[in-house]
This record gives structure tokens, C-alpha cells and sequence, in this order.
């Protein structure tokens, strides 16, 4: 398995207070995504970044910022959040070297529950 | 913009039973195809991909996957299920942006 770990695996906060998750990885690949896994949605990207500090948006980014101040971490955060932000956050890492293109791995998995 | 059509949301085979997961995409320039399972309580993982060349790739664990580029499709098939093959699968699809666009996902469940 690629090397990701996210932080925390699980958590419940309360609705309007900020929630900061991490994502790191020991694989040094360039872009590293969040998404957000709800029930018939699938998986969709909220942001993602192509290096230190360059980030951009993804499908479903609002009430949602990203950093990369390193290129091992990535950390989303929400700044107030909503109980429509419960969902399982998932980040996943990729590089375009060799034949691997699009191909992403993913890491364990945040389960955030905003009551 | 893209889109990936994944028209089965569950699907419920014994044991044995032959598999096609159907997954469309609506995008006119060169793909990458995936795709994904998610077995229950876990992560994602790759079961196989198409870059180029063939367009029936073989996967993991049994799994093979054919590309159609005049119908969009790209199903994936196993001739013989197994209780253990119960998972989520995901179709993606990646675009020259090295984003990955994911359809809603396919709940297949073996019963023994």
C-alpha cells in the first residue's frame, strides 16, 4: 500500500466550530486530492493541489480551504461546519511518472460526523 | 463537462454467478479508465486500468474490464463470483487535468 495516513480516522464535532484534517504521505508524489464519499454520490473532489502551496478547486469546494505548505501534507479544513458536511473524507496522492497517469491511491479514510 | 454513468446502484448474485458492471462516460478527448473497489470499512483500490493498447485489460483477483471507445463504456466482468468479491466498485475516469472524475458507485453484494 501507498504510504498515506490520515488524521484523525474519526471524529464528531459540533456544527460552527473549525475542523482541520491531515493527510500525509511518504511516497513524495506531486498532487495529492480530497475527496468527500457520501451514499449515491460516490467520491467527489473537493479541492486538490499540484504542489507546494499551488491548490485548486475541485466540484464541491465551498465551505472548504486547503493547504500544502510541505509536500508530504495536505490539510482541509472547514472553517464553521455544517451537518451537511458529515460524510467520510478520503485523500488520496498521485504522480504522472511512468505509466501511472491518472492513477490515484487513497488513504484510510476520515469518518467526520458535524452533529 | 464529464460525467461517469454507473446505472447498477446494487447488485445481488449468489456465489458463482457471472458479473458486468456497467460504467459510461461522456468525454470526447483521450481517457484513462479505472477502476475502483471499496471493500466494506476500507479504502479504495485499484482492480485495474486502461492507458492504452488492448482494450480488454485483466485486473486483480479475476477481474477484467473492456474498453469501447464508440459507446463510451468501459464494463467490468468476472465469470465466477465469490462471497468475498462483496464491495462498492467505483468507474473512473482521468482526463489530461490528472483529475479523476468518479461515477456514484456500484453496490454488489454475494450471497453464499
Amino acid at each position: 500500500d501507498a504510504g498515506i495516513t490520515q488524521s484523525p480516522r474519526h471524529k464528531v464535532t459540533e456544527t460552527g466550530t473549525p475542523v482541520t484534517l491531515r493527510c500525509h504521505q511518504t511516497e513524495n508524489h506531486r498532487y495529492m486530492y480530497w475527496y468527500r464519499q457520501d451514499p449515491g454520490h460516490g467520491l467527489r473532489l473537493i479541492h486538490y493541489s499540484y504542489g507546494v502551496k499551488d491548490t485548486d478547486k475541485g466540484e464541491v469546494s465551498d465551505g472548504y480551504s486547503v493547504s500544502r505548505s510541505k509536500t508530504e501534507d495536505f490539510l482541509l479544513t472547514l472553517e464553521s461546519a455544517t451537518s451537511s458536511q458529515t460524510s467520510v473524507y478520503f485523500c488520496a496522492i498521485s504522480s504522472l511518472a511512468g505509466a501511472s497517469g491518472n492513477e490515484q491511491f487513497f488513504g484510510p479514510g476520515t469518518r467526520l460526523t458535524v452533529l | 463537462a464529464q460525467s461517469v454513468s454507473q446505472h447498477n446502484h446494487h447488485v445481488i448474485l449468489s456465489e458463482a454467478a457471472s458479473l458486468e458492471l456497467g460504467c459510461n462516460y461522456s468525454y470526447g478527448g483521450t481517457v484513462n479508465l479505472f477502476w475502483y473497489v471499496q471493500y466494506p470499512g476500507q479504502h479504495l483500490q485499484l482492480l485495474l486500468k486502461y492507458f492504452s493498447g488492448d482494450p480488454l485489460v485483466k485486473g486483480i483477483k479475476g477481474f477484467e474490464a473492456e474498453f469501447i471507445k464508440s459507446k463510451f463504456s468501459f464494463n467490468l466482468r468476472k465469470p465466477s463470483v465469490q462471497w468475498s468479491d462483496t464491495a462498492e466498485y467505483f468507474c473512473a475516469v482521468g482526463t489530461g487535468a490528472n483529475n479523476l472524475f468518479f461515477g456514484t458507485g456500484t453496490r454488489l453484494t454475494v450471497i453464499p
